[in-house]
Formats: structure tokens, sequence, C-alpha cells
């Protein structure tokens, strides 16, 4: 069964770098068939997607974020990760990783989500 | 424009048959997949493709897609249908994956 566990800091000052780690366990994440992605939501609000990642390293960004996201991804240790710059209060969210079928949008194993806030 | 619009809230009485609906001029280039979410909890994937549901998801969801209109339909609320649910799809042209603003779901 695959799984996938976020990581990082619950608490980040403002103007900082947001880090986060997406574990995946269970399953390779050198799959020909899908992506790695990253989904947030802010406190009582909707969702949001961030990102995705394909394992040999090609990425797509919401348009919004482009200027200050990069997702990596490490072959090695079976991880993706998540770096946000320039983070402001509208930052703060659970964030979500998440495996993406690369054909098609769909979203269907996720993380248990991490709350993470910004404020000094 | 990229955006998926949902109605913010629904209410059915229990045991009866509700539909929530997407809309969105993406939804005419790519299909609509949907997802449940509880308090506290990740989403859950309930309908992908469109009209599939992936494995232990009740018959009662039932999924389907016309021009630029998704929805989402359950037949015979139950109480544990109570929660959010969120259309999503693809925008072609910046390649993103996009999310409707969810609907909450109120079984009476």
């Amino acid at each position: 069964q695959l799984q996938l566990q976020e990581s990082g800091p619950g608490l980040v000052k403002p103007s900082e770098t947001l880090s986060l780690t997406c574990s995946v366990s269970g399953d390779s994440i050198r799959s020909n068939s899908h992506y790695w992605a990253w989904v947030r939501q802010p406190p009582g609000k909707g969702l949001e997607w961030i990102g995705s990642i394909y394992y040999v390293g090609n990425s797509d960004i919401h348009p919004s974020l482009r200027r200050r996201v990069a997702i990596s991804v490490d072959t090695s240790k079976n991880q993706f990760s998540l770096n946000l710059k320039s983070v402001t209060a509208a930052d703060t969210a659970v964030y979500y990783c998440a495996r993406e079928f690369s054909s098609s949008p769909e979203l269907d194993y996720w993380g248990q989500g991490i709350l993470v806030s910004v404020s000094s | 424009s990229s955006e998926l619009t949902q109605d913010p809230s629904v209410s059915v009485a229990l045991g009866q048959t509700v539909t929530i609906t997407c809309h969105g001029d993406i939804l005419r280039d790519y299909y609509a997949n949907w997802y449940q979410q509880k308090p506290g909890r990740a989403p859950v994937l309930i309908i992908y493709d469109k009209t599939n549901r992936p494995s232990g998801i009740p018959d009662r969801f039932s999924g389907s897609t016309s021009g630029n209109m998704a929805s989402l339909t359950i037949t015979g609320a139950q109480a544990d249908d109570e929660g959010d649910y969120y259309c999503n799809s693809r925008d072609i042209n910046t390649n993103s994956v996009v999310f409707g603003g969810g609907t909450k779901l109120t079984v009476l």
C-alpha cells in the first residue's frame, strides 16, 4: 500500500523559505505513470495545487507561484521536496503531498498533511 | 479562464439524492475528478476520469460531464457523506491542475 508522509518545520518566519519533504513508501517514486504533487489548503479554505514533479526532474508549477516555488526529487531516498521562498502569512496552510497521474489530473494517494504557520 | 466554480453549500435529506456541480471552460478540454474531504483529514479521490470510482468507493457516488459542467451525484445520501467535495481538472494551456472552490454537503 502506497504511503506518503510530509515532514518539515511547522513554523516559518515571514520572508524566509518554507521547506518540506515528502517520503514515499510502498512503491518507487520512479514511476513512468505518475507525477508527485504538492497541494495546500489555508485554514477554512479550499485546495490549491502548487505543482508537481516527474522522477527525472521536470516539473510543473502553478502560474501564480512560479516565482517562489521549486520542487525537487531525490530518487535515491524515494522523496520529493518543496521550497517556497519569501513566505507571508498568506502561505499559512496545511500542505499535502500526493501522487498525481502523469496523463490526467487525478491525485489518488495523499499524505496526511502538515500545518505550516508563517509568523514571527 | 482556468477557474472551476462550485456552489459553496448543498444540503440533502437522509436517503435522498443530491447533485453537486462544477462549472468551468477547462472541462471542455479535460475531464473532472471528484474528492471528498472530512474535517481534519486529507481529501479522498471518489470519482476519476468523469465516471469511474476507485476501489472501495460506494456505488451511490457517480459522476458525469456535459459541456463545461461536471456533476457528482449521490444516490441515497448517508450521514457519513457529510463533508466537503472538490472537483478538479487540468488547464491544458498552463498544464496546471485546478481545483474548484469546494461544496460543503450537509445531510439532514
